[in-house]
């Protein structure tokens, strides 16, 4: 079975401040992990994916992610957060047939 | 290239009246979902096809709520008789089948049901 699972529905941080958003995923086979961001009243875009090969993903705006295997982990980090970050962010997992989605976190940058 | 298409991208109606709502996938790909977001459940997942074929329509909320793809470049969501319940926005998405993947989200339609 798949699941995703974000932890803090809600984050800020100030401008200029790291942002970390966290994700911890359960998959019964080899996981494909996916970050996406929602803007208000937009579609969700893809920001990075993780197939195979290099753990440390780097994807747009910024933003990588790490996967780590032993602790079923897929964090999203951006070392200096910036206004226009502001937006909500998902996590989610394709087991070849459907996507899974965490439920999100929504992203405030304190100016 | 042109991505997900939806259309109307707003729609204001009556309970009661019939809702349909239409999704163009991106050219090629093989499968394709209609998600529900609100404030409430978040993202939720109603139906998806792989060649047109639907595949697991266990999200779909109840029989009032209904999904066709006749073509691989066409699918309606329909909603009959809608409620205020039901307002929501719903995303169309597509993808090619397997697990490395990208899903592609459309803009959304915002139904509001009065």
């Amino acid at each position: 079975a798949q699941s995703v699972t974000q932890l803090g529905s809600h984050v800020s941080v100030s401008e200029g401040a790291l942002v970390l958003l966290r994700c911890n995923y359960s998959s019964s086979v080899p996981p494909y992990l996916f970050w996406y961001v929602q803007y208000p009243n937009q579609g969700l875009q893809l920001l990075l994916k993780y197939t195979t090969g290099a753990t440390l993903v780097k994807g747009i705006n910024g933003f990588e992610a790490e996967f780590k295997k032993s602790e079923t982990s897929f964090h999203l980090t951006k070392p200096s957060a910036h206004m226009s970050d502001a937006a909500e962010y998902f996590c989610a997992v394709n087991n070849g047939n459907q996507f899974y989605f965490g439920t999100g976190t929504s992203l405030t940058v304190i100016p | 290239d042109a991505g997900v298409i939806q259309s109307p991208r707003h729609e204001v109606t009556e309970m009661g009246q019939e809702v349909t709502l239409r999704c163009k996938p991106i050219s090629g790909h093989n499968s394709l979902f209609w998600y529900r977001q609100t404030m409430m459940r978040g993202l939720e997942l109603l139906i998806y096809f792989n060649n047109n074929v639907p595949i697991d329509d266990s999200g779909m909320p109840e029989d009032r709520f209904s999904a066709k793809m006749p073509n691989a470049s066409f699918s309606t969501l329909k909603i009959q008789p809608s409620e205020p319940r039901d307002s929501a926005v719903y995303f169309c998405a597509s993808s090619l089948r397997g697990a490395l993947n990208t899903i592609y989200f459309g803009e959304g339609s915002w139904l509001t049901v009065v």
